[in-house]
């Protein structure tokens, strides 16, 4: 089992593009959630799912979207990136929310 | 707002000095996770209480869930270099509910 993907490892975007940071697992998990990562503010829920074709949003859903069409996969995407947007993103799975989260190695974002 | 607010956000310690870091709210939680997380990697699972007054022990951490269930502890004995990274809890305040994450303790143990 490869547990959490994400690609891609690092990017650089300028101000206004756009793009998707993808994440996968392969452990049939119902639950799949991102995460932003910032000094000294832990990790904070951008967006979650609890099965295929359901998601909603955590605590800093701004400026993100997410969509869950297969179990496996949970894409978020930067509509229109700004500096505010640099972090590093985390995704995770669990068999079911509140549960053990399994997390994918983090994408690095940096915005110009 | 932090739902769940971890104490100290630093430390910085001498191997073989003991530590406890400390992970409070004003909420009840159906359940609390400690992760380490390693520069460079995602968090990993340490442990998991769920009944209010739980111990558990994982060789020399020690880790206490509060008798309401709002407040956790995480002990460490005899730290060692290895036990360096970025300890953090996280709570559910039901189950299969989202979980919320503090904001984490950065542990540094020198040799």
């Amino acid at each position: 089992n490869a547990g959490v993907t994400q690609t891609p490892k690092f990017q650089v975007l300028k101000t206004g593009q756009s793009m998707t940071l993808q994440c996968a697992q392969d452990m049939n998990h119902e639950y799949m959630s991102w995460y932003r990562q910032d000094p000294g503010m832990g990790l904070r829920l951008i967006h979650y799912s609890v099965g295929a074709g359901i998601t909603d949003q955590g605590e800093v859903p701004n400026g993100y979207n997410v969509s869950r069409s297969t179990t496996e996969d949970f894409p978020l995407r930067l509509l229109s990136a700004a500096p505010s947007q640099t972090s590093v993103y985390f995704c995770a799975s669990s068999l079911q929310g509140g549960e053990t989260q399994y997390f994918g190695p983090g994408t690095r974002l940096l915005v110009l | 707002t932090q739902l769940l607010e971890q104490s100290p956000q630093f430390l910085s310690i001498q191997e073989g000095e003991n530590l406890t870091v400390y992970c409070n709210s004003s909420s009840v939680f159906s359940s609390l996770q400690w992760y380490r997380q390693e520069p460079g990697e995602g968090p990993v699972l340490l442990v998991t209480v769920v009944t209010g007054g739980e111990v558990k022990k994982l060789k020399r951490l020690t880790f206490q869930f509060g008798d309401a269930r709002k407040d956790s502890s995480l002990h460490i004995t005899a730290a060692q270099p290895g036990d360096t990274g970025l300890y953090l809890c996280a709570g559910a305040k039901n189950q299969g509910g989202k979980l919320i994450f503090g904001q984490g303790t950065e542990l540094s143990v020198k040799p």
